[in-house]
């Protein structure tokens, strides 16, 4: 079993929709990040969150992580096709070691 | 400025064969870090190294895996007689600071 569990596993919808990944753990963390990768390069760190409850926002990506520290969610408004890529969540199980769930493909189409 | 980089980009290779993954590093990081990623999955964690010790190397899937740094900076990945099972793409880190990894565009390998 994986420590951070993602899903869904596939998201494909029409440009202009919106769409939301989670990341759900029973361990609670000190932060945790998202990242996107596109195909044939490594994963693009996005954000990391660290504050039980807190929302960050880039452009039309809004990220929260949850009261507990055990969850987050990537909420995309207006999905653009730009958007298309591999969505991970990771979390440090101690200084230096990330733990990767296992990523929601998210695909949109013009 | 310059980021990670990886070498080859694409390795395709008979069972049986040795294999040598390179990394590069941003230079200065004195972190550095090789994951596995499965097609389409999140990545493994192999080996960590901070400077050219390796404290951290439970994530290695067998001894047919090993992985040396050199001045601090340039890290080789290798994989002994290289098993199907073993195909997947490479990542390579490296990190300034706690918690701030940059990751190269990997090494896909093909064992046949």
């Amino acid at each position: 079993t994986q420590l951070l569990e993602q899903s869904p596993q596939f998201l494909s919808i029409q440009e202009g929709e919106n769409l939301t990944v989670y990341c759900n753990s029973s361990s609670v963390f000190s932060s945790l990040q998202w990242y996107r990768q596109e195909p044939g390069e490594g994963p693009v760190l996005l954000v990391t969150v660290v504050t039980g409850g807190e929302v960050k926002k880039l452009k039309r990506l809004t990220f929260q992580f949850g009261d507990a520290r055990k969850d987050s969610s990537l909420h995309i408004t207006a999905a653009q096709p730009g958007d298309t890529g591999l969505y991970l969540c990771a979390a440090y199980t101690n200084d230096y070691k990330l733990s990767f769930g296992a990523g929601t493909t998210v695909t949109v189409r013009a | 400025g310059a980021g990670v980089s990886q070498s080859p980009s694409n390795k395709v290779t008979e069972k049986g064969k040795d294999v040598e993954l390179r990394c590069d590093p941003i230079s200065g990081h004195t972190a550095l870090y090789w994951y596995r990623q499965s097609l389409g999955q999140g990545l493994e964690f192999l080996i960590y190294f901070q400077g050219n010790s390796a404290p951290d190397k439970s994530g290695l899937p067998s001894d047919r895996f090993s992985a040396e740094r050199t001045g601090g900076s340039v890290s080789t990945l290798t994989i002994q007689r290289t098993q199907q099972e073993d195909s997947a793409v490479y990542l390579c880190a490296s990190s300034p600071i706690r918690h701030e990894q940059f990751f190269g565009p990997g090494t896909r390998l093909t064992v046949l």
